[in-house]
């Protein structure tokens, strides 16, 4: 089975700029979460997707966004980059059947790396 | 909220050296209990798990109980290899529907 597919690995982006990371989830997953992971303030919570519906959301400005599609690929967007925003970004997906998806196993992805100059 | 505060790295140990990486907890309820470790380049992978207490979670050789009376999750290993060099995290279920995660325990094992 394969497993999280994020894409792209790497990217370099300008301030000000926006952009969109993509993850693919397990298949039968249904859903995705999104974590910010960097060396200052660790692994923290974006939000998560099941069926197409945001469930959940973390301590973010609106500036972070996402979605899913019916495939329950998922995609995340940052508008208006700012240097605080470089990271490792991670996408989780499980099979989420509770009303909390951490009761399910969370499969990370490599994540993508985002370089804000 | 729910939180995890783990031992703060690096930590270096010799291959075959017993690994204890300290974890506790504070939390409303009583959420699941993980360990994640981390190996580079790569995301997260779920190392155990308990979900109440007296659980003992276990895989590859790792260990950890969830301790209700000490509010502890501590990871353990008898004998570790070269091969467990990466970092560990600790995390609770949060009531976000996420997981929580601690800062994160880098370890070295050294031949």
């Amino acid at each position: 089975k394969a497993g999280v597919t994020q894409t792209p690995r790497y990217l370099i982006k300008t301030r000000g700029q926006q952009v969109t990371l993509s993850c693919s989830p397990i298949s039968g997953h249904r859903s995705v979460s999104w974590y910010q992971q960097t060396p200052g303030q660790g692994l923290q919570f974006l939000f998560e997707y099941f069926s197409e519906t945001q469930r959940n959301k973390g301590n973010f400005p609106g500036r972070f966004s996402g979605r899913q599609f019916s495939n329950s690929r998922s995609e995340m967007n940052v508008s208006t980059l700012e240097l605080g925003d470089s990271a490792l970004y991670l996408c989780a997906s499980s099979s989420g059947q509770g009303a909390s998806s951490y009761n399910s196993p969370l499969h990370f992805g490599n994540g993508t790396r985002l370089t804000v100059t | 909220g729910n939180s995890v505060t783990q031992m703060e790295g690096p930590v270096t140990l010799s291959e075959e050296a017993f690994l204890t990486i300290n974890c506790t907890y504070t939390a409303t309820g009583y959420p699941s209990l993980f360990w994640y470790v981390q190996y580079p380049g790569e995301g997260l992978q779920l190392l155990l798990k308990a979900t109440k207490a007296d659980d003992k979670g276990s895989n590859k050789g790792f260990e950890a109980t969830y301790r209700k009376e000490t509010t502890s999750f501590h990871l353990e290993k008898g004998s570790v290899q070269v091969s467990d060099s990466a970092v560990y995290f600790c995390a609770i279920g949060g009531s976000q529907g996420n997981l929580i995660f601690g800062k994160g325990t880098k370890l070295s094992v050294k031949p």
